[in-house]
């Protein structure tokens, strides 16, 4: 089964500052990775698929980089709306479809 | 507009059964997979497992397997996922989306508390 490792666990950024989260994958998962944003109590939403992709509706800040094992979710200049736990997941390897751990972005 | 509306929250006690449901709306319901994720209290996501309505295609991940059901009804735009025999460990959040590998839009999330 693969592994998806997220790191920082918690990040401290400044709003209007660059925040750069990190995700790598046990074996590779070629570009089958998505990026989603979950705040405090609502469901997860998608950012990333494909892992350069935006979905629909998401603004341009947002962008997403890497393949094969080593994946990397920037947020270009941070808005307050932005504080959130992000996840990555792979779906190249079935089963099953894995998520990382999450990365906590908070205010510093 | 792709919507994913899901049963209201529910509390049960070890040992009963329950199901969960997950209307689908906008979209051709029978051509994109559902999937079922979990969140334990203050945790990660795990994807449970993936249905196909079309045709009631399942596959479930290995830690859920033989744990819950997961099933459709193509007619009503609805999927389920259900547990024969509750356990404490089962208090959490139930989200279902649409999947195409990845989860493009979700449901609001069903909390299931299980205690006695």
């Amino acid at each position: 089964e693969i592994v998806m490792t997220q790191s920082p666990g918690t990040l401290s950024v400044s709003p209007g500052e660059r925040a750069t989260l990190s995700c790598r994958a046990s074996q590779s998962v070629s570009s089958n990775l998505a990026w989603y944003q979950q705040k405090p109590g609502q469901a997860p939403r998608l950012l990333i698929y494909g892992a350069s992709t935006r979905a629909t509706g998401i603004p341009a800040r947002f962008s997403g980089s890497g393949s094969g094992t080593e994946f990397t979710l920037t947020i270009s200049s941070l808005q307050s709306e932005d504080f959130a736990v992000y996840y990555c997941q792979q779906y190249n390897n079935w089963p099953p479809y894995i998520f990382g751990q999450g990365t906590k972005l908070e205010i510093k | 507009e792709v919507q994913l509306v899901q049963s209201g929250a529910e509390v049960k006690k070890p040992g009963e059964s329950l199901k969960i449901s997950c209307k689908g709306s906008g979209y051709s319901f029978t051509s994109y997979w559902i999937a079922w994720v979990r969140q334990m209290p203050g945790k990660g996501l795990e994807w449970m497992g993936i249905i196909y309505p079309g045709d009631s295609d399942t596959r479930y991940s290995p830690s859920f397997q033989g744990q819950v059901t997961m099933s459709a009804d193509k007619s009503i735009s609805t999927a389920y996922l259900q547990w024969s025999s509750l356990k404490a460990s089962d208090t959490a959040m139930y989200y279902c989306a649409r999947a195409s590998g990845y989860g493009d839009y979700w449901g609001q999330g069903t909390l299931v508390t299980v205690s006695s």
